[in-house]
């Protein structure tokens, strides 16, 4: 059964606009931590943002927040003012435990000017 | 300072050849993780190494995959007798798990070819 479900394959947004990606996971256990990476045409991968299972505020960083909600089991990403450069693959990703970190299969996002 | 480096960038080989791909960590980190991305997929894990525990090979496709870290250091992902389908880029990726995020950092990857 896949664990991190990201539904959309591709999305697209108007540059300085918001956009929201989905991202669902599966897991009975009670610690555990959600990622996002951002993967450029370069092909590298860029950490974007954590959160704790036992996090209770939304995680946050610069135009990047994490919309974490427990019982839904849901870590959507949202970008705020969205940019050209924004225009990647993002992936979700989550980490049981002291376990390996399994991946979605990504969500490639292009922005308009 | 140095992030993780790994080697070659690049590898052609013919099918039925044995290849070794190479991973250096960042220093001090004590996780280190293989995996694969075939052309537009996403990231399929292949293994993991935690300090001197016993490697998690639970995502390994097949017998003809196996992996070494000596040292606590560098590792070796080796692919015996490769097939067209390990045509992919190979991760690796490096934590250090006392942090609070256990963020992994990547490198640049392998990108093999079998022909």
């Amino acid at each position: 059964a896949q664990k991190i479900t990201q539904t959309q394959p591709g999305m697209f947004v108007q540059e300085k606009e918001a956009v929201t990606l989905d991202c669902t996971y599966d897991t009975s256990d009670q610690s555990y931590g959600l990622f996002w990476y951002k993967q450029p045409s370069s092909g590298e991968m860029i950490f974007l943002i954590y959160q704790g299972s036992y996090d209770e505020q939304n995680a946050t960083e610069g135009r990047y927040s994490l919309n974490f909600q427990k019982a839904r089991k849901s870590a959507n990403l949202v970008i705020s003012a969205s940019q050209l450069g924004d225009s990647a693959m993002y992936f979700c990703a989550m980490r049981e435990g002291w376990g390996d970190m399994r991946f979605g299969a990504g969500t490639r996002l292009t922005v308009k000017p | 300072g140095a992030g993780v480096s790994q080697s070659p960038s690049n590898k052609v080989t013919e099918k039925g050849k044995d290849v070794e791909l190479r991973c250096d960590p960042i220093s001090g980190h004590t996780a280190l993780y293989w995996y694969r991305q075939s052309l537009g997929q996403g990231l399929e894990f292949l293994i993991y190494f935690q300090g001197n525990s016993a490697p998690d090979k639970s995502g390994l496709p097949s017998d003809r995959f196996s992996a070494e870290r000596t040292g606590g250091s560098v590792s070796t992902l080796t692919i015996q007798r490769t097939q067209q389908e390990d045509s992919a880029v190979y991760l690796c990726a490096s934590s250090f798990l006392g942090s609070g995020s256990y963020e992994q950092y990547f490198g640049p990857g392998t990108r093999l070819t079998v022909t």
